[in-house]
């Protein structure tokens, strides 16, 4: 089993729309999670850590439900820069990444 | 500048040959990462070291991939008598501890050919 499970996706979504994604880790020790974009042929950027208490940044807003081990990302008011691969990271004595679920944003 | 440089930025080899590819993480960051990513596909995590602890060598894909991490900087890893499937971008990552979040470098894209 994975130690993160991400649906692959691709999610197609009009600008304006509001996306969520979801992904779930296997081991109940881990102690820290993040959200991350890989862009294209680029390298994964940081895009935000997740808290417990959930946490706010901007349209984006990540929350951590420990009970049932999943991790969520919202994305309010999508815009086509928005479009990218997002990569669920899980964090137990060292980084476990998600395969990634794609984004597109339309016009 | 600031972040994790990788070089070379391309590397076209035959196969059967050696490579040596290099990460300067962050300075004073103590975790440093090494993935394979092949196009479409997920990281693929390769080896971790952490300070001065023994690396995490468990997702090295055979004895034909090695690194290293002099003086808890700089870091090579080398691939011998490459194969076709060695083919892939390889990203390196760096963080301040093992619980801070990675910054990568713009990678390494490695075509055997």
């Amino acid at each position: 089993r994975k130690e993160v499970e991400q649906d692959p996706g691709p999610f197609n979504v009009p600008e304006g729309a509001t996306v969520a994604f979801n992904c779930t880790y296997s081991n109940s020790a881990s102690q820290s999670f993040f959200w991350y974009r890989q862009d294209c042929r680029k390298e994964p950027k940081l895009l935000m850590s997740v808290y417990s208490s959930g946490n706010e940044d901007g349209r984006f807003t990540a929350q951590l439900n420990r009970a049932s081990q999943y991790i969520s990302l919202l994305i309010r008011d999508s815009k086509l820069s928005d479009s990218a691969t997002y990569l669920c990271v899980v964090n137990k004595e060292r980084f476990y990444f998600g395969s990634g679920t794609k984004l597109n944003v339309k016009p | 500048g600031a972040g994790v440089s990788q070089s070379p930025s391309n590397k076209v080899t035959e196969k059967g040959k050696d490579v040596e590819l290099r990460c300067d993480p962050i300075s004073g960051h103590t975790a440093l990462y090494w993935y394979r990513q092949s196009l479409g596909q997920g990281l693929e995590f390769l080896i971790y070291f952490q300070g001065n602890s023994a690396p995490d060598k468990s997702g090295l894909p055979s004895d034909r991939f090695s690194a290293e991490r002099t003086g808890g900087s700089v870091s090579t890893l080398t691939i011998q008598r490459t194969q076709q499937e060695d083919s892939a971008v390889y990203l390196c990552a760096s963080s301040l501890d093992k619980n801070q979040p990675q910054h990568f470098g713009d990678g390494t894209r490695l075509s055997i050919l």
